[in-house]
């Protein structure tokens, strides 16, 4: 059974830095590309990012372009989200997705972890 | 950037009723289009894939339509389990994947 568990979210001042980490099971990990999708209280869903399966290509949406960085290590089954200078626009739950036979489309999401930045 | 608009933004609807969502894409995406389906407080459902093939598990009420830029969520007959809200998500055009907005259906 197809498991991805997202964890690190929190709350954390504006400026600061946070790591999320979305842990896989049940699955072949290193064949699937992984994104993380968020979603703002109330709010619609916003693609962030994407990793390769073998991690050789990365994409970012412009909201986020050049604070978030997306990581994975195969050997743990994880990937990770690296966010820098957070700001209050940040504050959302955070889902990870696994991308189905690299066809764009997800069958499978995380339960999300709540990300709240605030002074 | 591809943007989908998806209308109408809400709609009261009483069980048994027929629903007809539509999602319009800002350029060309051929039929690469998916609808999720996201209840309060849970991740959201895929429900339908390249427009209109049904994902494992999803009820036959479940339908889509479309290619291009126009695509339509069908729901032939309203259960009470299915009053949430419904997205569609482009994956044709990249970086970036996009959704749109959203529609919630509500009970009337």
């Amino acid at each position: 059974q197809v498991h991805l568990v997202g964890s690190g979210g929190g709350v954390v001042q504006p400026g600061r830095s946070l790591r999320l980490s979305c842990a896989a099971s049940g699955f072949t990990f290193s064949s699937y590309t992984i994104h993380w999708v968020r979603q703002a209280p109330g709010k619609g869903l916003e693609w962030v990012a994407v990793i390769w399966s073998d991690a050789t290509e990365e994409y970012y949406a412009d909201s986020v372009k050049g604070r978030f960085t997306i990581a994975r290590d195969n050997s743990k089954n994880t990937v990770y989200l690296q966010m820098n200078s957070l700001g209050a626009a940040d504050t959302a739950v955070y889902y990870c997705l696994r991308e189905e036979n690299n066809r764009g489309y997800f069958q499978y999401w995380g339960q999300g972890t709540l990300v709240t930045v605030s002074s | 950037e591809t943007v989908l608009t998806q209308s109408p933004a809400a709609l009261s609807v009483s069980p048994g009723e027929r629903v007809t969502l539509s999602c319009r894409a800002s350029q060309n995406i051929n039929r690469r289009l998916a609808w999720y389906q996201q209840k309060p407080g849970q991740a959201p459902r895929l429900l339908i894939y390249d427009a209109s093939n049904r994902a494992t598990g999803i009820p036959a009420r479940f339908s889509g339509s479309g290619s291009g830029t126009e695509f339509t969520l069908t729901i032939s007959s309203l259960q009470s389990e299915d009053f949430a809200v419904y997205y569609c998500q482009q994956y044709n055009n990249w970086p970036p994947w996009t959704f749109g907005q959203g529609t919630n259906v509500e009970i009337k």
